[in-house]
Formats: C-alpha cells, structure tokens, sequence
C-alpha cells in the first residue's frame, strides 16, 4: 500500500533561518506530487507541484522553493524565513487527477 | 479559474443532528468536487468525491453530497451527527489537468454538542 512521509511533525524557526521540509512517498512510482499551505482562516492554498524529477511548477510567488530530487521525494524549502512562512505546510501526492493524498503535515512557527 | 465558497466558518450541531456543510464552487469547465476532513494537527482525509458519474454521491463515516449543476453546489450532509465528527471540513474543486489541481475553501469547523 502507498504511505506518505512528511518530517518534521513540529518546527520553530528564528526569521532569517534556513528552511527544508521533506516528504517522501512509498508504494507508487512517478507520483505528482504537491505542496500546500495553510495558515489560519485562509484554507489551503497549492504552493508547488510536480509531475516528475526535476519538473517544478510555482502557484503563487513567495519566499519558497521547491525541489524533487527523486521520484518519490519533494522538498521545500527557503533561505531565509520571514515571520510570514509560519503555517501548517502539507504534502501531498496523487497518480489520478481524482484523489490526492496527503501528510500529516508540518506546524512551522517563525519567531 | 476554480474558487469554492463555504458558508460558515463554524457550524454547531447537536449530537444526533441532521449535519449540513455548504460549498458553492466556479470553474470554467466541468469540475471534480471534493470533501476532505481534517482532525487537529494532522493532514486531510478524504470524504468522498464527484467526478461527472452519479450526483448523489455516498462517502466515509455516513456523509453524502450532492452535486447540483444549476445551483453550482456540493453541499454536505449527513442524517446523524456523532460527537467524533466534530472536525474542519474542506470543499474543494479540481479541473481535469491530468493532474490534481485542488483549490480549496477556507473550511467549516463543525461543533458536535452533546
């Protein structure tokens, strides 16, 4: 069966500070894969996603970037947070473009 | 362009309470339609979803939605609240991209009281 790995669970982070968020997936081959945002009374909102190693697609400008080593891992990351990056940032990956599944997600607090 | 509108961000119900979430959604073509829950600190589940088979489509945990076309919504229902459904709930849309292209709600927390 396919499991979704997302670490770290928590994460406090002083502005200025470096950031990667990693997320791997087991039991499928050539997912795409997604990361999102969500931060309070504002939904989820799609951050980046990719449909191969190597393919990046940005939804919205931001202080992050994305990366996809292997097949079955995503990365995100940034240089140098802002006090605006905190949020729950969720991983997710699909093989349709009917059901996508997600992670437990990260709770990213910038201080 | 896909958006989905909740109405409510809460939505208190008694346990045993018919359970009515609402979701109004736009898109330019033909959408999938999605129900996902969320418990606290952890990630989505899915409910149940439409994707242009039958409207009245049936989920986990006794929720059903129906898809209306004239009315653009996909509300959520379920007969009997149970105090375990208490939970956010997410509406969200999906254009037909070969890929999952999900925008979402802002969300409804539904309150279960006893």
């Amino acid at each position: 069966s396919q499991t979704i790995h997302q670490w770290p669970a928590t994460l406090v982070q002083p502005v200025g500070s470096p950031l990667s968020l990693e997320c791997t997936v087991e039991g499928t081959s050539n997912p795409n894969l997604y990361w999102y945002r969500q931060a309070a009374g504002r939904g989820l909102q799609l951050l980046f996603y990719s449909v191969g190693i190597g393919q990046i697609s940005s939804e919205v400008p931001q202080n992050l970037s994305a990366s996809r080593p292997q097949d079955r891992q995503f990365i995100l990351s940034s240089k140098k947070l802002l006090l605006s990056d905190s949020g729950f940032y969720l991983c997710a990956w699909s093989v349709t473009e009917t059901e996508a599944f997600f992670g437990q997600g990260t709770r990213l607090t910038v201080v | 362009a896909q958006s989905v509108t909740q109405l409510g961000s809460h939505v208190s119900v008694s346990e045993g309470a018919l359970v009515l979430l609402r979701c109004n959604y736009s898109s330019s073509v033909p959408p999938y339609l999605f129900w996902y829950v969320q418990y606290p600190n952890q990630g989505l589940q899915l409910l149940l979803k439409y994707t242009s088979a039958a409207t009245l489509v049936k989920g986990i945990n006794g929720f059903e939605a129906e898809f209306k076309k004239s009315e653009t919504s996909f509300h959520l229902t379920k007969p009997s609240a149970h105090m375990s459904d208490a939970a956010e709930y997410f509406c969200a849309v999906s254009e037909k991209k070969g890929y999952s292209t999900l925008t979402f709600g802002k969300g409804t927390m539904l309150l279960v009281s006893p």
